[in-house]
């Protein structure tokens, strides 16, 4: 089945510094990426997507490259700032399950924590 | 604000009771997921419904169950809960079900003592 995995955490840097996160997926088919990012208190909200190999999700300064070749999708930025303090999770929805479509379900990965300083 | 709303907010209550989590999705939107967030498994799709009628089912327990109403609101009840159950539960909503943006709630946040 479908499967999402992160690089583990947490993960602290100082401001302006440059993020990765790692996040690699098996699944069949061509699925759609996502990163979903979580404020304390709050819930799940979409950062960035793409939906076909070699596509580039941006938003808010992150990005994040489909790589089939590779099947990562990894989240980058150039230069974090303490309110990007958050959990961010890796997620993929499609592709081929067993037993039929998979619709539009979430796969998660385990979350990164990203402790900002100034 | 995503525009999904869940009540309540936050639930404490005894093992071997049933509680019922709320959920109303964005306007227009048909179709509802439930998620579990929990620290051991993370989070983890529970079911998913489409103008009324479920359409995907995940890891649910079968002491688990949800419905979707007319008016398109959500609810999941949970019964004879243990105290492994204690955990924060999502609704998303989307507007057809398939491979598309999720809208996600605030979370109704679980205790089981």
């Amino acid at each position: 089945g479908n499967s999402v995995t992160q690089m583990e955490g947490p993960v602290t840097l100082s401001e302006e510094a440059f993020l990765t996160i790692n996040c690699t997926y098996t699944a069949t088919g061509y699925p759609s990426l996502f990163w979903y990012v979580q404020y304390p208190g709050e819930g799940l909200q979409l950062l960035l997507k793409a939906t076909k190999a070699d596509d580039k999700g941006s938003n808010k300064g992150f990005e994040a490259t489909y790589r089939k070749e590779t099947t990562s999708f990894h989240l980058e930025k150039g230069s974090v700032q303490v309110s990007d303090s958050a959990v961010y999770f890796c997620a993929l929805s499609g592709g081929i399950v067993a037993g039929g479509t998979s619709y539009g379900k979430l796969t998660f990965g385990q979350g990164t924590i990203l402790t900002v300083h100034p | 604000d995503s525009g999904v709303t869940q009540t309540p907010k936050h639930l404490i209550t005894a093992t071997g009771q049933r509680v019922t989590l709320r959920c109303s999705p964005r306007s227009g939107d048909l179709s509802v997921y439930w998620y579990q967030q929990s620290l051991d498994q993370g989070l983890q799709f529970l079911i998913q419904y489409y103008n009324g009628e479920e359409r995907a089912k995940g890891n649910i327990l079968e002491r688990f169950s949800a419905q979707q109403f007319p008016d398109l609101h959500s609810e999941l009840n949970l019964s004879s809960l243990e105290l492994g159950d204690s955990a924060l539960y999502f609704c998303a909503s989307s507007v057809e079900g398939l491979v598309e943006t999720q809208y996600f709630g605030p979370g109704t946040r679980l205790l089981v003592l």
